[in-house]
């Protein structure tokens, strides 16, 4: 099956600092999510975004299919933002086997 | 408010006793699926439906069962097969289809004494 990597791991900022989490994934895939894992355990989608680019906010997505990867950019980072990130893709052709990337734990220092 | 409702939120169960977990939808999304979470780990499927009455086993599905008798309720049950069932799980849904956001509920964490 298709095979999801996130790096970095772990990553702790100072707030108002930039940071830029990776996804990368081994094969093409039909729907790619990226998800924000607050504190209490509720996943929140962030960007639908199998290809191209998607801003909202502080927050943007880039994903090159081609070369099987997605990037999410987080600008002048807030406490709010902490918690984990998870990239996610969907492989198969019809709303099957959806896979998630180990996730970016993220922590943001006042 | 339309959603994705799941209880109960804590849910503590004796060693050999079968435990259902509730996730209904409010947004009539065709497809639904089940997640387990271990702690500092990510997501891991455990089963999916895509129709009322049809449904595929995930990565996970050894020791688990779910039914989907109506479009907006998918329960899981976790069997005394289950080895380790402490864990937190999580409910989605999405419209259907493969461009589709998905959308998660709160969540039940399930601890096993």
């Amino acid at each position: 099956g298709i095979q999801v990597e996130q790096s970095p791991p772990d990553l702790i900022l100072q707030e108002g600092a930039n940071s830029t989490l990776r996804c990368n994934f081994s094969d093409s895939v039909n729907n790619l999510q990226w998800f924000h894992q607050n504190p209490w355990g509720q996943l929140i989608n962030l960007f639908y975004i199998p290809s191209g680019t998607k801003q909202n906010g502080r927050l943007s997505a880039t994903t090159v299919a081609t070369e099987r990867y997605s990037l999410l950019y987080i600008s002048s980072s807030q406490t709010t933002d902490s918690g984990v990130y998870f990239c996610a893709v969907e492989e198969g052709g019809y709303g099957q086997n959806f896979v998630f990337g180990p996730g970016t734990r993220l922590s943001v220092l006042p | 408010d339309g959603g994705i409702t799941q209880s109960p939120k804590y849910l503590f169960r004796k060693e050999g006793q079968n435990v259902t977990l509730s996730c209904e939808q409010n947004l009539n999304h065709d497809a639904m699926y089940w997640y387990r979470q271990d702690p500092g780990q990510g997501l891991r499927l455990i089963y999916y439906s895509q129709i009322v009455n049809d449904f595929q086993k995930g990565d996970i599905a050894e020791g688990y069962s779910v039914s989907r008798e109506k479009k907006e309720s998918f329960p899981l049950t976790v069997t005394s097969a289950q080895k380790n069932p402490t864990a937190f799980y999580l409910c989605a849904s999405k419209v259907g289809g493969p461009t589709d956001t998905q959308y998660f509920g709160p969540g039940t964490r399930l601890t096993v004494l």
